[in-house]
């Protein structure tokens, strides 16, 4: 089993609409979470982290389900900005916190006018 | 806002040339990484760097590839003898210790073409 597992996609969705990705991993250790953005041939850039509680920033809301080993990451009234792929990662808990990312393959999300 | 810089931003290179790519991590950072994103595929972590030394590396970091800090501002990724498979995109990262949610900052990549 792949460390980190997405669905590739593309998912096109409309203007507006909402969209949700999951994100699986395979270790079970104390981990950190996150999802990144990552526009065509461009860095990646950390959108948010994701809490154990789940956490909202905006339009953008990350849940954390441990017991199920999954991540999720909800987008409301979707904006054509938004088109970009994004990267579910997990990181090492420790001390150091220098630990390091491990990535998706990504989700390509496209935003239809 | 403070950024990672990296040049050059696309470098083509014969099979069997040494490379080297360059970084300026964000100025109170002290963790440094590499990673590499082969065209289509995910990112992947290179190394890791902290107090001149390596602090992590992983099997696709071997004898062919080195990281230095030659200076105060630089960190640079040598690959001694390039190979068709080291063609990729090569992103430097770098992050200040704080708690585990330390974010790495990337920088916006080197777009290695081997021939």
């Amino acid at each position: 089993r792949k460390e980190v597992e997405q669905d590739p996609g593309p998912f096109n969705v409309p203007e507006g609409a909402t969209v949700a990705f999951n994100c699986t991993y395979s270790n079970s250790a104390s981990q950190s979470f996150f999802w990144y953005r990552q526009d065509c041939r461009k860095e990646p850039k950390l959108l948010m982290s994701v809490y154990s509680s789940g956490n909202e920033d905006g339009r953008f809301t990350a849940q954390l389900n441990r017991a199920s080993q999954y991540i999720s990451l909800l987008i409301r009234d979707s904006k054509l900005s938004d088109s970009a792929t994004y990267l579910c990662v997990v990181k090492p808990i420790s001390n150091f916190g220098n630990e390091k990312l491990t990535f998706g393959t990504g989700t390509r999300l496209t935003i239809i006018p | 806002e403070p950024e990672v810089t990296q040049t050059p931003s696309h470098q083509v290179t014969q099979m069997g040339q040494e490379v080297i790519l360059r970084c300026v991590p964000i100025s109170n950072h002290l963790y440094f990484y590499w990673y590499r994103q082969i065209l289509g595929q995910k990112v992947e972590f290179l190394v890791s760097f902290y107090n001149n030394e390596i602090s992590e590396k992983s099997e696709i970091f071997d004898d062919q590839f080195s990281v230095e800090r030659p200076d105060g501002s630089n960190f640079t990724l040598k690959i001694r003898s390039t190979k068709l498979e080291d063609s990729a995109m090569y992103f430097c990262a770098s992050s200040f210790p704080g708690t585990a949610l330390n974010e790495q900052f990337f920088g916006p990549g080197t777009r290695l073409t081997v021939l």
